[in-house]
């Protein structure tokens, strides 16, 4: 069956860079218009996308994040890898990564989410 | 940038149907997406592609799409349905398609 899970720091301090994993199985990360998304949500807020990437190498981001966010992958060892510049704060949230359809952009597996605190 | 807009609350009494809104511009041209979560948990997909329901999931689940307007819909509401509540589409004006959430609504059973 399908399964995503990410890993990474649970604490990282202000201006630090932030590096979560998400390995997956089930599926493999060269399936055609197949991706995988990063996505998170501080406590008690909504869901914020903030990442993609798709099996033909296709990226995009938030636009409000661009500039701090990268996103690739390794096929081989069926990880996708985020990082996050100059950390802060209100970065705190839970980080999930979840299965992506290029058809429709819409999600149907989601990772059980990693809790990422922003403190000094 | 594109948004989606959802009402914060929806209140509903057990056995009556709710309905959850989501407005967005690009919404006639882009696919919507529904997923429920509930506390402590991690979403999952309820309905995709404006209307269709993944295996699993219970038939009281549905959903429509109307000019610039998506809705979920579930009949019969039940305890277990008390939730978060968000839509998902994509904003394809750039090179890239992006994708957005709306802001969620809490799905309160009564």
């Amino acid at each position: 069956q399908v399964t995503l899970k990410e890993s990474g720091p649970v604490l990282v301090k202000p201006t630090e860079t932030l590096t979560l994993t998400c390995t997956v199985s089930g599926f493999s990360l060269s399936n055609a218009r197949m991706g995988v998304s990063w996505i998170r949500q501080p406590p008690g807020k909504a869901l914020e996308w903030l990442a993609h990437i798709f099996s033909n190498d296709e990226k995009s981001y938030s636009t409000s994040l661009k500039s701090r966010l990268t996103i690739s992958k390794d096929t081989s060892k069926s990880q996708v890898v985020l990082t996050m510049t100059n950390m802060d704060p209100v970065d705190t949230a839970t980080y999930y990564c979840a299965r992506t359809t290029q058809s429709g952009y819409g999600i149907d597996y989601w990772g059980q989410g990693t809790l990422v605190t922003v403190s000094s | 940038s594109y948004e989606l807009t959802q009402p914060p609350s929806v209140s509903v009494s057990p056995g009556q149907t709710a309905r959850i809104t989501c407005s967005g511009d690009a919404l006639p041209k882009q696919y919507a997406y529904w997923y429920q979560q509930k506390p402590g948990q991690a979403p999952v997909l309820v309905i995709y592609k404006d209307s269709e329901r993944p295996s699993g999931i219970p038939e009281r689940f549905s959903g429509s799409s109307s000019g610039t307007t998506v809705t979920l819909t579930i009949s019969g509401v039940q305890a277990e349905d008390e939730a978060d509540y968000y839509c998902q589409s994509a904003d394809s004006s750039g090179t890239y398609a992006k994708v957005v959430f709306g802001g969620g609504t809490k799905l309160t059973v009564l």
